[in-house]
Order: C-alpha cells, then sequence, then structure tokens
C-alpha cells in the first residue's frame, strides 16, 4: 500500500497570501496524483488531476506540480472561499489519500 | 449537467442489514466507472472499492474487501454500497464518485450519506 503524507496538518494564512500545500508518497507514483477541496459539510470537489492539471472550472490561482514522489499544491493569492481541508490521492496503484491538510484564515 | 444524487441518511442498529444508492444522470451510466470513499467523523477520505457498471467488474481495496459489496443496476443507472452485518465502527459519510478509471481520481462525486451505526 502506498502511504500518503501530507503536511502541514493545519497551515494559518492571511487573506491574499500564498499557501503551499506539500503531499509526499512512499513510493514513486510517476504523476498519478490529485488534489480535493472539502469545505465543511460538503463533498470533496477535484482540483488537480495529473499532478498538475487543473480540473474543468477551476482557478487558476490554483497550481500542482511534483512527480514521483514529492507533490506541491500552491494557492497563488487566497479567497475567503478557498479556506478548506486538502487532500492529495495517488492513483498509480490501490487509490489511496493522505491525511489532509487544513488551511485556515490567520 | 453530470450528477451522482445518493441515497438519505440512515440510521441502524449493529448486525442490521444496510444497502445505500448512487444515481447517475447527465452521461452514459454504462460508460464510468463509479467508485465509493468512506469518511468517518472528522477524519480524512478512505477509498474503498470501484465498479464498472456496463460489466459489473469491480475492484475492492483490501481493507474493505468482504466487509461490504459494490453493485450497480444499469437498468437504473445506480449504484450500491451494501453491508450484510453493520458495526459501529461503520458510522461515517459515505460519498460515490465517477472514477477517471478502475484507479484513478473521483469527478464529480454525490452529495454523500450519513450512515449511523449506534444501539
Amino acid at each position: 500500500e502506498i502511504v500518503m503524507t501530507q503536511s502541514p496538518a493545519t497551515l494559518s494564512v492571511s487573506p491574499g497570501e500564498r499557501a503551499t500545500l506539500s503531499c509526499r508518497a512512499s513510493q514513486s507514483v510517476s504523476s498519478n496524483l490529485a488534489w480535493y477541496q472539502q469545505k465543511p459539510g460538503q463533498a470533496p470537489r477535484l482540483l488537480i488531476y495529473g499532478a498538475s492539471t487543473r480540473a474543468t472550472g477551476i482557478p487558476a490561482r490554483f497550481s500542482g506540480s511534483g512527480s514521483g514522489t514529492e507533490f506541491t499544491l500552491t494557492i497563488s493569492s487566497l479567497q475567503s472561499e478557498d479556506f478548506a481541508v486538502y487532500y492529495c490521492q495517488q492513483y498509480n496503484n490501490w487509490p489511496s489519500f493522505g491525511g489532509g491538510t487544513k488551511v485556515e484564515i490567520k | 449537467e453530470v450528477q451522482l444524487v445518493q441515497s438519505g441518511a440512515e440510521v441502524k442498529k449493529p448486525g442490521e442489514s444496510l444497502k445505500i444508492s448512487c444515481k447517475g444522470s447527465g452521461y452514459s451510466f454504462t460508460s464510468y466507472w463509479i467508485g465509493w470513499v468512506r469518511q468517518m467523523p472528522g477524519k480524512g477520505l478512505e477509498w474503498m472499492g470501484i465498479i464498472y457498471p456496463g460489466d459489473s467488474d469491480t475492484r475492492y481495496s483490501p481493507s474493505f474487501q468482504g466487509q461490504v459489496t459494490i453493485s450497480a443496476d444499469k437498468s437504473i443507472s445506480t449504484a450500491y454500497l451494501q453491508w450484510s452485518s453493520l458495526k459501529a465502527s461503520d458510522t461515517a459519510m459515505y460519498y460515490c464518485g465517477i472514477g477517471s478509471g478502475s484507479s484513478g481520481w473521483f469527478d464529480p462525486w454525490g452529495q454523500g450519506t450519513l450512515v449511523t451505526v449506534s444501539s
């Protein structure tokens, strides 16, 4: 089983600032990585797939990078609606999710 | 609009059986995988398994193999997740999602079904 580790667990950021979230895989997953956003009481929403391709309708302030075992989700200028929990998911093998990063208002 | 609509919240007792549903619309139901994800209270996401309604090819995460059954009825564009004997530890929110493949990302997701198991 591939273990996905996200850091930090909580990220405190002021609106308008840049947020950088990390996701590490216990073995290489190539570029088979997705990112999701989940707000309280809502289902997750796909942001990024293929490590760096934005899903339909996702604003350009969201970007993904990385390959192999190290991945990053960057939110260039945080808006009020971006405060949420973010999960990475590998799908190179049996799919598995990271534990999540909560982005909260500083 | 591609949409998945899940059945409503359930409250069950330990040992009871349960089948929850996920109805697809706005796309060719038999041409895309549908998967299930568990989210226990206050916790993260866990991939449970996935089915291809076109031929009922089904894959389970090793963690959930034997614990649940995934099925689909393509005549009514609906996928199911069922338990034969619920445990308190099955209390969770369950989401379905359209999979990009047998092992892929999910998009879109259903709204979730809350299952509460308590004596």
